[in-house]
């Protein structure tokens, strides 16, 4: 499986773009980026997702690396609301298109 | 938006019950359901993958004994944990995929929270 990379943890100030990083340099040319945030006690919530051209939606923007190695996932202005743990996930090509989550990077919006 | 939708949100009961958690898609159908279980302050670990009309399949050291899981619809899988334990107490979560397939995201449930006394 492609594993990614992310920061355990990020601060972001209100009104302020928070930018996220994820590696995932072992990823295969057909599988797919996706990032899903996760707020306390809910079930993860779907973001956008990529595969090599940069995606905008009402949500976020993913902008994916040339050699697709590492993408990051951009919140515009990001509020209070925000604050989750957000999840960069490469999908395994032929697999039932199963997600396998790693740890994640838990984002805090702070006034 | 798609929406997945679980039920039980929570539910306590007294050890040696089983427990039946169902996943429901709504407003569209999905062929392949996906159960994951996740522990306090840990990430989303997948159990197994539910497939309609067919077996599900379990990740390495899930035991499908213990844990049932029944696709009978595009719209309906149920997780059954049976005899359930302390230890069994965690949060559920479903998700689903679109049968339209290719790289259609999951949408997730908003998890059930068992608790075995």
């Amino acid at each position: 499986d492609a594993k990614t990379t992310q920061p355990t943890s990020m601060d972001c100030a209100e009104g302020r773009a928070a930018n996220l990083p994820c590696n995932h340099s072992t990823i295969s040319g057909n599988e797919y980026v996706y990032w899903y945030r996760q707020i306390h006690s809910q079930g993860p919530q779907y973001i956008i997702h990529g595969l090599k051209n940069n995606e905008t939606n009402e949500m976020a923007s993913l902008i994916i690396t040339e050699d697709r190695k590492s993408s990051t996932l951009i919140l515009p202005h990001a509020t209070l609301r925000d604050t989750a743990v957000y999840y960069c996930i490469v999908r395994v090509y032929n697999q039932g298109g199963k997600l396998i989550f790693g740890q994640g990077t838990e984002l805090s919006v702070k006034p | 938006g798609a929406v997945v939708s679980q039920h039980p949100s929570w539910v306590i009961c007294k050890s040696g019950t089983s427990v039946k958690i169902e996943c429901r898609s709504l407003d569209f159908q999905a062929t392949t359901m996906f159960w994951y279980r996740q522990f306090p302050k840990q990430s989303l670990m997948l159990m197994a993958t539910s497939n309609e009309g067919s077996k599900a399949t379990y990740e390495q050291g899930v035991e499908k004994d213990k844990f049932l899981i029944n696709h009978a619809s595009l719209t309906l899988s149920t997780l059954t944990v049976t005899s359930a334990h302390p230890e069994d107490s965690s949060f559920y979560i479903c998700s689903a995929r679109d049968r339209g397939g290719g790289n259609q995201p999951q949408h997730f449930g908003d998890g059930t929270r068992l608790s075995i006394l």
